[in-house]
Order: structure tokens, then sequence, then C-alpha cells
């Protein structure tokens, strides 16, 4: 079975600052996908960035980038000057990849990151 | 492109009752999957449904159940409500075929057993 291991509870940060969120995750799979999904209080939640395993790049979006390292099996994420609307529960989260289409997410506990002007 | 509708948002029930909780997809989404989101066990994967088969389940009792209508709208049935069901049910979407592993979440239900 699959873990989602995110050790930050919660973090803050200042406005314009940057921020890395970590996640490490465990699985026998070789094929599968890596997700950040943000989560904002009492709102619906959304994918901030995914990652392919098989692609070595590290995935970017705007002023969200990742770490992906393989081998560690870690998926850390970066927020570049940041915001006030970034405030929000981030969820690392995987999914193994599948022919078959069933995508089943599972998730880590999450980072409560709070922005702070 | 309207997003993913679940109804109602937010619902109070009593222990032993039973609820129903509606999920709309994305237009054109054939996938929908459910979630239970507590502060205790956090986001926990309950099922999933296509061309209105479940495909598969995660680990809860039968007393979690849902179905998939041809229109791909889904809803889910919680009988016998325990206090421990009180969560945030969310519903998600998902374009299948494209095998992007993307899922488009709503806005969730929110439930609360007394």
């Amino acid at each position: 079975a699959q873990t989602v291991t995110q050790s930050q509870p919660e973090m803050s940060v200042q406005e314009a600052e940057t921020v890395t969120l970590s996640c490490t995750y465990d699985t026998s799979e070789n094929n599968y996908y890596l997700f950040w999904y943000k989560q904002p209080p009492s709102r619906q939640m959304i994918l901030v960035i995914r990652q392919e395993a098989y692609k070595q790049q590290n995935a970017t979006e705007n002023r969200f980038s990742v770490n992906f390292k393989k081998a560690s099996k870690s998926f850390s994420l970066k927020i570049s000057d940041s915001q006030l609307g970034d405030t929000a529960m981030y969820f690392c989260a995987f999914m193994k990849q599948k022919n078959t289409g069933f995508q089943k997410l599972v998730f880590g506990t999450g980072t409560r990151l709070l922005v702070s002007p | 492109k309207a997003g993913v509708t679940q109804t109602p948002r937010y619902l109070i029930k009593t222990r032993g009752q039973q609820v129903t909780l509606s999920c709309s997809p994305i237009s054109g989404h054939r996938s929908v999957s459910w979630y239970q989101q507590t502060p205790g066990q956090g986001l926990q994967f309950l099922f999933e449904y296509f061309s209105e088969t479940q495909r598969n389940k995660g680990n809860f009792p039968g007393r979690f159940s849902g179905r998939q209508f041809s229109n791909s709208r889904s809803e889910m049935n919680v009988s016998t409500l325990e206090l421990g069901d009180s969560a945030l049910y969310l519903c998600a979407s998902s374009p299948v075929g494209e095998n992007t592993g993307e899922l488009f979440f709503g806005e969730g239900s929110r439930l609360t057993v007394l």
C-alpha cells in the first residue's frame, strides 16, 4: 500500500517570501503521479501542480515548483513570492498510473500555510 | 464549463438516520469518486464510479454506499448514521481516457451527526 507523509502540520511565511513544503511517500510502483492540491478555507480543493514519475524534469507552474527526487521518494513544493491568497491547506497526494483509468488519490495529512502581510 | 456541484452543502442529522448526498460532475467527465475528510483521519477514499459501475471501494463499512446514473451524476448514501460519520464529503470527477490523473473537486457536503 502507498503512504504519503507530510511532516509539517503548519507553516507561516510573510508576503513576497519563499516557502517550501515537504512531502515523502512510499510505494513499490514505478509509474505514478504526484500532486499538490490546495484547499483554501471553506473553498474547494484545486490542483496546484502535477508531476509524472517518469519525468526527470521538475514541474513548474508560475510561482509554484517542485523538487522531485524519485530515488529518495520526496516531493517538496516551493512557493515563490508568496501571496495572501496562498493561505490554505496544502495536500500532497499520490496516484498509481493505471491503464484501466481507475484513479484513486492517496493523500498526506496536509500542511496549513499562513501567509501574513 | 460548470464545475463539480455537490448538494446539499450543509446538513445536520441525528444518530441512526440516513443521508443521501448528490454530486454532478463536470460535463463530459464520466468518472466520479468520493472522499471523506475528517480532522482525525484526513482524506480517505470512499469509492469510485465509472459508467454506472463501482470500480473500487475504500475501507468503509457497508453503511456507506453509492451509485452513478446514466448521466454520470452520482449519489452516496450513509445509513444508520454514527457520530463518527460527521465529516466533509468531497466528490471529484475526472475525464477518463486522458490519463492525466487530475481530479476536479466539488466544494463538499458538510455532514454533522448529533
